[in-house]
C-alpha cells in the first residue's frame, strides 16, 4: 500500500487552470473508478471536492473538476481564484474497504 | 449530513496507547463507513483504517496492522481508534471521517485530535 504519486506543488495566476496529477498502480487506481480529491487549508479539516473520479459534492463549484486514464487520476481546478490556495490530496479505493491516499500538491495562487 | 465531534488532545508516553472517539450525528450511523485518517507533521493524509457499522469487520492499512484497532458503538453513535505501542512518529493530527458511498467520499470529517508521544 504505497502512497500514490502526487506533483509536490503547482501554482498558476488568477484565473488559470491547474491540473494535478494522481498516479496509483493496478492495485488501486487502475480498476476501481472509486478515486476522491480532497481540499485541506491549514489547521482546518480536509473537504471533500470530487468522488467517484467526475462527481461533484453540491456546493462545491463546477470550476473543480476529475477524470481518470488508467492508473492516473487528474483534478482540474479552471479559473483559479485565491481561496483554491491549499494543498490537495488524492484518495483511491484499494480492494476489500482499504483505501490509500496521495502524497499531496500544494497549490500556490500567484 | 453528519456531524462528527472528537475527543480532545492528548499527551502519551511511549510505549503506551491512545483511544480516541468520534461521535456522530444528524444521519444514518451504520450504513455509513467510518474511517481514520492521520497526518504527522509536515507530512500528508495517511489512511490508517476503516469500519462500516452495519458489517462490523474493520480493514486496516498494512503499516499500522496489529498496532491499532478500530470499533464502533451503535448505542452511541461513536467510533473510537486505538493506536498501541505509541512511538514519537505517531505524533499527528488524527481525523475520523464518514464514507458517505461505502466507495471512499468522505463527506463529513471531524475537527481532528492531536496526539502527542513525548517522554
Amino acid at each position: 500500500q504505497s502512497a500514490l504519486t502526487q506533483p509536490r506543488s503547482m501554482s498558476g495566476s488568477p484565473g488559470q487552470s491547474v491540473t494535478i496529477s494522481c498516479t496509483g498502480t493496478s492495485s488501486d487506481v487502475g480498476p476501481y473508478n472509486f478515486v476522491s480529491w480532497y481540499q485541506h487549508h491549514p489547521g482546518k479539516a480536509p473537504k471533500l471536492m470530487i468522488y467517484d473520479v467526475n462527481k461533484r459534492p453540491s456546493g462545491v463549484p463546477d470550476r473543480f473538476s476529475g477524470s481518470k486514464s488508467g492508473n492516473t487520476a487528474s483534478l482540474t481546478i479552471s479559473g483559479l481564484q485565491a481561496e483554491d490556495e491549499a494543498d490537495y490530496y488524492c484518495c483511491s479505493y484499494a480492494g476489500s474497504y482499504t483505501f490509500v491516499f496521495g502524497t499531496g500538491t500544494k497549490v500556490t495562487v500567484l | 449530513q453528519v456531524q462528527l465531534v472528537q475527543s480532545g488532545a492528548e499527551v502519551k508516553r511511549p510505549g503506551s496507547s491512545v483511544k480516541v472517539s468520534c461521535k456522530a450525528s444528524g444521519d444514518t450511523f451504520s450504513n455509513s463507513g467510518f474511517n481514520w485518517v492521520r497526518q504527522a507533521p509536515g507530512q500528508g493524509l495517511e489512511w490508517m483504517g476503516g469500519i462500516i457499522p452495519i458489517f462490523g469487520t474493520p480493514n486496516y492499512a498494512q503499516k499500522f496492522q496489529g498496532r491499532v484497532t478500530i470499533t464502533t458503538d451503535e448505542s452511541t453513535r461513536t467510533a473510537y481508534l486505538e493506536l498501541r505501542s505509541l512511538r514519537s512518529e505517531d505524533t499527528a493530527m488524527f481525523y475520523c471521517a464518514r464514507d458517505g458511498t461505502l466507495r471512499g467520499s468522505y463527506d463529513s470529517w471531524g475537527q481532528g485530535t492531536l496526539v502527542t508521544v513525548s517522554s
